[in-house]
């Protein structure tokens, strides 16, 4: 299995602002991905993110709006630029667990963003 | 991105009974589908999961069928349990680095 840590497990910010998402991987693992969850909604899956290249966006989510950075197999970011109310959701970072376990899709605690 | 999709969006059942919760899919390169369950204020955490090798996947109380002809699987929970509420999303996925899409979610909400 893997273990994601995530932080900050909860924001509050204001309109405009941006805010960062961090989460980091016990062992190292090719693919990070990245979904939004509004309240008792489904997962949205929101990008890919591989080390030293470009996240793959699905669509909805552009890099402007979203930026993800993945500079080593260990570690990922989610900013949320230019914040909106509408962004107000859970934001996890996920990956599929390494050896035996590698079909499996591990997820972090996730970030509860509230935007004002 | 509804690429799965579920139903249906909400199930009370009685303690005891068996909760079905179904899912269909449209495209054909999906090659694994598993049924997630997430309890309030907790992150998704995987339950049970099937390939399309099989039609039928059980570990305990927790069994797939699986349809590939018709793109349907559905999770049957025997003996349900009031432990059993939560949310539950199916999934699917393509090849072993890709992402899995989830559908909408079942609330499951078991009665004692």
């Amino acid at each position: 299995s893997v273990l994601l840590y995530q932080k900050p497990n909860r924001d509050i910010c204001q309109s405009g602002t941006s805010l960062k998402i961090q989460c980091v991987a016990d062992s190292q693992v090719v693919s990070m991905f990245w979904y939004q969850q509004f309240q008792e909604q489904s997962l949205m899956l929101m990008a890919t993110a591989n080390e030293g290249s470009e996240a793959t966006y699905e669509s909805g989510f552009t890099k402007d709006k979203f930026p993800i950075s993945r500079p080593n197999l260990t570690f990922s970011t989610l900013t949320v630029n230019n914040a909106r109310p509408g962004d107000s959701s859970i934001y996890f970072c996920s990956s599929r667990g390494t050896g035996g376990r590698a079909e499996t899709l591990y997820f972090g605690s996730g970030t509860r963003l509230t935007v004002l | 991105q509804q690429q799965v999709r579920q139903s249906p969006q909400s199930l009370t059942v009685w303690e005891g009974e068996t909760a079905i919760l179904n899912c269909s899919y449209e495209d054909s390169t999906f090659d694994y589908f598993p049924w997630y369950h997430q309890f309030p204020g907790e992150s998704p955490a995987l339950l049970i999961a099937i390939r399309p090798v099989s039609n039928k996947k059980e570990d305990g109380r927790f069994t797939i069928f699986f349809n590939k002809r018709e793109k349907k699987f559905s999770l049957h929970i025997a003996d349900s349990q009031p432990g059993d509420s939560a949310t539950y999303f199916c999934a699917a996925s393509a090849g072993n680095n890709n992402a899995p899409r989830f559908g909408a979610g079942t609330k499951l909400s078991v009665k004692p």
